[in-house]
């Protein structure tokens, strides 16, 4: 989806490293996510976002964080790079919640670590 | 808890016959449904949701599917397979809980035989 974009969209690196994973969207929306997704494991999520002030961990958040430097920008951080860390990493987009809510994603960011 | 089960790692089918993609969920809510896209090295799709309203939602590209409460189902199909729906397809659930939580299944790989 054009709207949310993410770069790099492949990256490899060494352990150790610190990197960081950008998105950004032109939706409009309040709420971003960042996930990764393995295979055979569908997406898990690492972080997500209300809004600029509000940040929230998700179910893998251990080896990540986050900024959300504008409504628009919502950062992944890896600090410290390990192997296991080899993923597909989404971002989404979504508005503003309620039963109606859909989560709208770009087009990932395949990271490598050796 | 919720919990979406694809039925199926793998489904091929020759192109022109009909598509059947299995999903089961569970949740302690009314969810909302979702089915997602991922072609080759590409981004995530919404093809489809489901929200409380028809029972029997279509979506993009002639896929539909049919929320049936009593069967805890949300079964994806589309009556003629065409070459370009070869991808891989992913059941959601959500329910609100705090943020819309989202749990995504394991997804399900579509191969069709020319």
């Amino acid at each position: 989806d054009a709207d949310v974009t993410q770069t790099p969209r492949n990256r490899i690196t060494k352990t150790g490293k610190r990197i960081m994973l950008e998105c950004s969207q032109t939706k409009g929306h309040d709420r971003m996510y960042w996930y990764r997704q393995d295979p055979g494991l569908g997406l898990q999520l690492i972080y997500y976002s209300f809004d600029v002030k509000d940040i929230n961990k998700g179910e893998i958040s251990d080896g990540y964080s986050v900024s959300r430097q504008a409504q628009a920008k919502f950062s992944l951080s890896l600090e410290s790079a390990i192997p296991n860390q080899t993923a597909l990493y989404f971002c989404a987009t979504s508005d503003s919640g309620g039963a109606q809510e859909t989560q709208y994603f770009g087009p990932g960011t395949r990271l490598l670590v050796l | 808890a919720q919990s979406v089960t694809q039925l199926d790692s793998h489904v091929s089918v020759s192109e022109g016959t009909p598509v059947l993609l299995r999903c089961n969920y569970s949740s302690s809510y009314s969810p909302s449904l979702f089915w997602y896209v991922q072609h080759p090295n590409k981004g995530l799709q919404l093809l489809l949701k489901y929200t409380s309203a028809a029972t029997l939602v279509k979506g993009i590209n002639g896929f539909e599917a049919e929320f049936k409460k009593s069967e805890t189902s949300f079964h994806l199909t589309k009556p003629s397979a065409h070459m370009s729906d070869a991808a891989e397809y992913f059941c959601v659930v959500s329910e609100p809980w705090g943020y819309q939580k989202v749990t995504f299944g394991t997804g399900t790989k579509l191969q069709v035989i020319p």
